[in-house]
This record gives C-alpha cells, structure tokens and sequence, in this order.
C-alpha cells in the first residue's frame, strides 16, 4: 500500500465547473498536509496547506481535511483552462521532516 | 528574494559517468531537501539538511547518490557511474523551521538529468 494515495486521472472538469480531488494517507501521525500544482515540466508550486480538521479555502481553491478516515481533498470552484495541471497531494509527519507525495491527479479543465 | 535556484537545468550524461548538481536555497531557509521524480510520479524523497547537518537519508538511495551542505548554504548532490534508472528530474526544495511558513517547502526549477 502507498503512503499517498490519489486518482491519476485524468480528470476532466467543464470550465467553471468545481474540480473535486481526492487523497488518502496511511500514517496516522501525519499532522501537516499540503496541495501542491504542477505544469508539465515545471516544478511543484504551493497551493495551499491545512494542519487542522475542516475546511479551509483560499480563493477558488478549498481544502478539507478528515484526519479520522485520512483523507484530504481539494475543491477548485470555477475551474479555468489555466488549472488544467496534476494536483500533488503531500503529507508531512513532523517527526521526519520530510513530505510523502502522492502520484498526482492530472486535471485537464475544457473550455 | 530570488527562490530556489538549481543548476544546472538540465544535464545529459552517458552512463557510468559523475555528475553534480547544485542547489541554492533561499535564504534564510535552514532545512534543504532533494526529490527525485519520474514521469507520472510525484517527487520523490531523497535526503534532507538542516543548516549543514544530513538528518535523513532514503532507504531507497543507493551508495552511488551523496549530497553535501558544507556551510550550511548551498547544497550538492553527486551521483556516481550514473545507470539508465537514474534519468529523472532532481528538485530541491528549502523550508523555515520556525514561524508560520515552517512546513511550507518551497521548490526550486529542477535538474533534469539524461542518461545515455
């Protein structure tokens, strides 16, 4: 089993459209969880974090966090051409320092 | 502040042949991390610093792969008599250990290494 689980996708949202992405982690003492967006051929970028159960949004972009059945998603309202990319769902256990990512969701928004 | 930087951007080598690349975090980010990713992949953990000090090193990197942060700055990653296997794009990344961005680690461009 993987550490980081998520759909490869692709994923394909109408423009304006909410885009829903989905992740599952194996370690319980997993404590920070992170969205990251990736253009082909360029490197990760930092959507968003979310330490704490719940929602967080930011702009269009909202995270959710259940830590009893380990999961995290990430909700794209009004999805654009411009965040057609793979979505990297990361998870961090404090102790180690270092991020599990996840494969990636590629997400493909049709105008 | 420039972000992270990596050089160089792309490298291709012919097996069995050393290479190097650096890293140069930003400033003021004391822990350094190196990824490795393939197509399809997500990154995948490497070894990570903080300030000179190599905390972690992956069970998965092999005797060939070692990395350095002498001052605690920039950092290098040398891979010996590079294999096929080892074509992949190489990220670094650099991160705060205090203050409200603690966990966030920020990615540099990346080192695209070719393996003939």
């Amino acid at each position: 089993q993987k550490e980081v689980e998520q759909n490869s996708g692709p994923l394909s949202v109408p423009e304006g459209a909410i885009a829903s992405l989905n992740c599952t982690y194996s370690d319980r003492v997993s404590q920070s969880f992170f969205w990251y967006r990736q253009y082909s051929g360029k490197s990760p970028e930092l959507i968003m974090s979310i330490y704490s159960n719940g929602d967080k949004e930011d702009g269009r972009f909202t995270a959710q966090l259940n830590k009893a059945s380990q999961y995290v998603s990430l909700l794209i309202r009004d999805s654009q051409p411009s965040d057609s990319a793979t979505y990297l769902c990361a998870v961090r256990n404090d102790s180690w320092g270092k991020f599990q990512f996840g494969a990636g969701t590629q997400v493909v928004v049709t105008p | 502040d420039t972000g992270v930087s990596q050089d160089p951007r792309h490298k291709i080598t012919k097996r069995g042949q050393n290479v190097t690349f650096r890293c140069d975090p930003i400033s003021e980010h004391n822990r350094l991390y190196w990824y490795r990713q393939t197509l399809g992949q997500g990154p995948e953990f490497l070894t990570y610093f903080q300030n000179e000090a190599q905390l972690e090193k992956s069970r998965l990197l092999s005797d060939r792969f070692s990395a350095e942060r002498p001052k605690g700055s920039f950092s290098t990653l040398e891979i010996q008599r590079t294999e096929q296997g080892d074509s992949a794009m190489y990220l670094c990344a650099s991160s705060e250990t205090s203050g409200s961005n603690a966990d966030t680690q920020y990615f540099g461009p990346g080192t695209r290494l070719t393996v003939l």
